[in-house]
């Protein structure tokens, strides 16, 4: 079946470093690939996504880039600030338009 | 253009008692989805419904069901509950049967002692 295996957290920086949250997938087929952020206290928002193949998704700084051979979907900033600190989710789409969601990774940038 | 909305925002249950969780979908969106996300873990899928129907349903079991009504906003129901049903429970909207486009609410806090 599809899964999908975040590094665990915490992962904590300080503001201005570079974040890397490393995600691997199995699934079978092509699925679509997906970050989500989870603030305190609230629902999910959708980041990024990439529907194929060398596919790199973006948006506010984060960029992750769909990788086929080695079944990845690092998230990538090159310079995190305060407000970034929030857990993320890795996740694939397949079949139903159902999401299959790692464990998540808690972020916290420190000033 | 309002967002999903979902009631109660936080509920205390006893075991073997029933819920209803309520989910309002994003305007013009048709298709319900709902997740179950247990503390330190990421959402797992329950169930999906697209204009009334039911067209995909996660590892849970019969008792949790739900409805969507013609206004598409959505129930969840969990008979017998259980301890483990403690979790934060989320709905997402989202237009047509496929794609991702998912809208998420921000869910409701469901404790079972």
């Amino acid at each position: 079946g599809n899964s999908v295996t975040q590094m665990e957290g915490p992962v904590t920086l300080s503001e201005e470093a570079f974040l890397t949250i490393n995600c691997t997938y199995t699934a079978t087929g092509y699925p679509s690939l997906f970050w989500y952020v989870q603030y305190p206290g609230e629902g999910l928002q959708l980041l990024l996504k990439a529907t194929k193949a060398d596919d790199k998704g973006s948006n506010k700084g984060f960029e992750a880039t769909y990788r086929k051979e080695t079944t990845s979907f690092h998230l990538e900033k090159g310079s995190v600030q305060v407000s970034d600190s929030a857990v993320y989710f890795c996740a694939l789409g397949s079949g139903y338009s159902t999401l299959t969601f790692g464990k998540g990774t808690m972020l916290l940038v420190s000033p | 253009e309002t967002g999903v909305t979902q009631s109660p925002t936080h509920l205390i249950k006893t075991r073997g008692q029933q819920v209803t969780l309520r989910c309002s979908s994003q305007s013009g969106h048709n298709t319900v989805s709902w997740y179950q996300q247990a503390l330190g873990q990421g959402p797992q899928f329950i169930f999906q419904y697209y204009r009334e129907e039911e067209n995909g349903r996660g590892n849970f079991p019969p008792r949790f069901s739900g409805l969507q009504f013609p206004n598409y906003s959505s129930e969840l129901n969990v008979n017998a509950l259980e301890l483990d049903d403690s979790a934060l429970y989320l709905c997402a909207s989202s237009l047509g049967e496929g794609g991702y486009g998912y809208t998420f609410g921000s869910g409701t806090r469901l404790t079972v002692v």
